[in-house]
């Protein structure tokens, strides 16, 4: 069965210091998705970004980056120059193309960035 | 805005109570999922539509949960008998099929059973 682990339960760093949320998957489907999301404390899960598994290309929107490698079945998200905005809790997703395409989220990663 | 929304944002029960919760989707997506996120977890998912056909149901959908979606339209999901153990936050989320698949999120409901 599908899974994703994100073991970083809690983060917490000082404003302007980078942070890098882990998170791994597991998967037998050689076509996926991977996701991430934002959760701020109103409640809604914010769209950050989606990368298809042939993909391997890293990704960069601003201060946002993402590795992903397959290799090591991770798919890894930086926040550079964190500011205070950024704490939220953050969600690592895995999706198949195929049937309902439903989502299969990580227990998530509460980031706290501290002024 | 043409996001996902959710109604009502809150909603208090008392145990074994009915609760009905609406979703409207983005107006040109046709899939349409509910998802269900317990405190400190990350949401899992429910159900799925694809137009007005309700195509699949998690093992978590108990036979006192019931979704629909009529017109192909807005949902409801509506949950008989209200356990405590229900307790949790209802996500929606919409999507289109063929190409962007991305699923766009709603605010939730957040029910809390007493």
């Amino acid at each position: 069965a599908q899974k994703v682990t994100q073991a970083q339960t809690e983060i917490s760093v000082v404003e302007k210091e980078d942070v890098t949320l882990d998170c791994v998957y597991e998967t037998r489907d050689t076509t996926y998705y991977l996701f991430w999301y934002k959760q701020p404390p109103s409640g809604e899960l914010v769209f950050l970004i989606r990368r298809n598994s042939f993909d391997e290309q890293n990704e960069i929107s601003g201060r946002y980056s993402w590795n992903f490698q397959k290799s090591t079945s991770s798919f890894n998200f930086t926040i550079t120059a964190s500011q205070v905005v950024d704490s939220a809790v953050y969600f690592c997703a895995w999706s198949t193309p195929q049937g309902a395409q439903k989502l299969v989220f990580g227990q998530g990663t509460r980031l706290t960035i501290n002024p | 805005d043409t996001g996902v929304s959710q109604d009502p944002r809150h909603k208090i029960t008392k145990r074994g109570q009915n609760v009905t919760f609406r979703c409207d989707p983005i107006s040109e997506h046709n899939r349409l999922y509910w998802y269900r996120q317990t405190l400190g977890q990350g949401p899992e998912f429910l159900t799925y539509f694809q137009n007005e056909a309700q195509l699949e149901k998690s093992r978590l959908l108990s036979d006192r949960f019931s979704a629909e979606r009529p017109k192909g339209s807005f949902s409801t999901l509506e949950i008989q008998r209200t356990e405590q153990g229900d307790s949790a936050m209802y996500l929606c989320a919409s999507s289109s099929s063929g190409g962007e698949e991305t699923q766009y999120f709603g605010p939730g409901t957040r029910l809390l059973v007493l």
